[in-house]
Order: structure tokens, then sequence, then C-alpha cells
């Protein structure tokens, strides 16, 4: 079945970048996803990328797909302390529900 | 605003005791789903539904089960609670094949004793 790793835990300084990083195993991803969940609340969309692109940047974010690697990252340029949060990588498969398969999060905690 | 609803936020009980969770979606989705989420696991489904009447097994169904009455409403059931079942709940709902967000309710704290 579907599979999809991240690290447990990242640790930065206030206003440098952080770079999450994320491998999937099933090569008919169609989109992958990164999540962000405060403590206490859902999970909110943080941003997407389609399996056929290989970077898409929005504001702070970039998100970098290596699909020969299965190999997805996500960037957060001048890290704040509001970024403290779980960062969950996701992939949607090409069938025909919409199965979305978790990574565990990756804790991203913010020194000032 | 377009939101998804679970109820109770909170809540504890005995094993063995039958309770429901609701959740609710305001956005006419069609696809709605239920997973649960336990340190070190990260999220993984229990059920999901692809439309009204239409409900399928996610990966640990187990000990679950749901409805899909109306589209809106998509309750989790727990008949015979046992402590396993402690963890943390959360609903999603998205729009359709081809839409590429779930919106996901606050979650749900679940202890069973």
């Amino acid at each position: 079945g579907e599979d999809v790793e991240q690290s447990l835990f990242l640790s930065v300084r206030e206003g440098d970048s952080s770079v999450i990083n994320c491998t999937y195993t099933d090569s008919s991803s169609t989109y992958l996803y990164w999540y962000k969940q405060e403590p206490g609340a859902g999970l909110q969309l943080l941003t997407y990328i389609f399996s056929n692109m290989d970077m898409k940047q929005d504001q702070r974010l970039t998100v970098l797909l290596n699909k020969k690697d299965k190999h997805l990252s996500l960037r957060i340029a001048d890290t704040q302390t509001g970024d403290s949060a779980i960062y969950f990588c996701a992939e949607k498969d090409s069938g025909g529900y919409q199965k979305v398969t978790f990574g565990i999060g990756t804790k991203l905690q913010v020194i000032p | 605003e377009a939101q998804v609803t679970q109820n109770p936020r909170y809540l504890i009980t005995v094993t063995g005791k039958k309770l429901t969770v609701t959740c609710s979606q305001n956005m006419n989705h069609e696809y709605m789903s239920w997973y649960r989420q336990d340190p070190g696991l990260g999220l993984r489904q229990i059920y999901y539904s692809m439309n009204v009447e239409v409900t399928d097994k996610g990966d640990v169904p187990e000990g679950y089960k749901v409805s899909r009455k109306e589209k809106r409403n998509f309750p989790l059931i727990l008949e015979s609670p046992s402590p396993n079942q402690t963890s943390l709940y959360f609903c999603a709902s998205s729009a359709g094949r081809m839409n590429t967000e779930a919106f996901f309710g606050q979650g749900t704290r679940l202890t069973v004793v």
C-alpha cells in the first residue's frame, strides 16, 4: 500500500529557512499536499503540487518535487514563531476514490 | 463561512457505552471521511463516503460504523468503545474527484476508560 514518511522533529531559529522533507512510495500519486496543524486545531491545507510539476512557490512557501526519487520538500523562508506547528505531507493516489495518505507529521519548533 | 463542524470536541466515556461523534459540513461536499490521529502514527483513515448512502472502509475501520443519510452529515459511531479507541478524531470533506483540498473539522478528543 501507499506509504508516506517524514522526520518527526525540526528545530530552527526565527528568521532562518526551514526545510521539511517527505518521501512517498506510490508512483501513481496525482497530488501531493502539505498541511499544517496548530495545537488544538484541525489540519489546514498550506499548499499542494500536481505530480507533473517540479516546483511551486507561494509567498514564503516553496514546494519541490523530485518525482524520480519520490521526494517532496517544503521550504519556509524567514521562519516565524507563528510557523511552529506540525506539518503533514500527504499524497492522493490516482484511484477511483479520493484516498489521501498522510505522513506522521513533522513538528517544527521555531526558536526566537 | 465554509466549515466542518464536529461534536463534541472532548468526550470521556466508559468501555462498552455506545457513542456517536457528529460531523456536519456546509459546503455541499460529496466526499467525507473520518480519520484518527495517534502519536507516531499520523492520520489514519477510518471510513469514507463518496456520496449519500455510499460508504466504504478506510485503513482502520474495526470497531467503527458510519452512515451517510444526508449529504451534509457523516456521523461516526462506536457501538462498543474500547480503550484502544482513545484518540483524536478528525472529520474531513471535499468537493469531488478533481478537488484538491480537504477541509477538516476541529477534532474530537475521545478518551475511553
